[in-house]
């Protein structure tokens, strides 16, 4: 069966400290894998991995695919507050289909 | 509003009665999304459309029925609302190698 697991469920920390997430997944014809910070309302867009092995950055943020296990991590450096949020996995396989993990949700206290 | 207008954004029903939300994209993206977010579940797929005149199931789809009118729009109904139904939904857009866009959601209640 077609699945995509995130890891922790949940995380607290305190501001300044680094957190690592992760996502697993088993699918059939592999196409994308692509991580959204997701606050209030809809999930805002952070990276999209298609290559194993190359690291994308965004400021505090970078993440990494690694294809042949079948995972990928999310990495926030030096946390804020403002990075308190819902963090979602999602993995593209076959013609358009789009799946989802639980979610991670990331609390930063001050 | 990442080029996606989700109505209404709020609803009350009562169970049995029957609804549909509406979807359009103005970034003539041929796939559409749309998914259920209930507390701790993340996103589950409902239904979605790989182009314009075509539809699959997701993982959740009992319960609901698409339309894709046409390239723009992505209706989802709900014939005969039930509580397990109550949820945030979300639709959302592609195209080809980028990432999804979403709409802001409808808030649906079932009494």
């Amino acid at each position: 069966e077609d699945k995509v697991v995130q890891s922790p469920l949940s995380l607290v920390v305190h501001e300044g400290d680094t957190v690592t997430l992760n996502c697993s997944y088993e699918v059939t014809n592999f196409r994308s894998l692509l991580w959204y910070k997701q606050e209030k309302k809809a999930p805002t867009f952070l990276f999209m991995l298609t290559s194993s092995g190359i690291e994308k950055k965004s400021g505090r943020l970078s993440s990494i695919l690694d294809k042949k296990e079948l995972f990928s991590i999310l990495n926030i450096t030096a946390t804020q507050t403002g990075d308190s949020a819902v963090y979602l996995c999602a993995v593209r396989w076959g013609a358009q289909k789009l799946v989802f993990g639980q979610g991670t949700r990331l609390t930063i206290n001050p | 509003n990442a080029g996606v207008t989700q109505t209404p954004k709020f609803q009350v029903l009562k169970t049995g009665q029957s609804m549909t939300l509406q979807c359009a994209q103005d970034m003539n993206h041929n796939s559409m999304y749309w998914y259920r977010q209930d507390p701790g579940m993340g996103l589950r797929l409902i239904y979605y459309s790989a182009s314009e005149g075509t539809t699959d199931k997701g993982e959740v789809p009992n319960g609901y029925n698409v339309s894709r009118l046409n390239k723009r729009e992505f209706s989802l109904r709900l014939e005969s609302a039930a509580p397990s139904q109550t949820s945030v939904y979300f639709c959302a857009h592609r195209v080809e190698g980028t990432e999804a866009f979403f709409g802001q959601g409808t808030r649906l209640t079932v009494v």
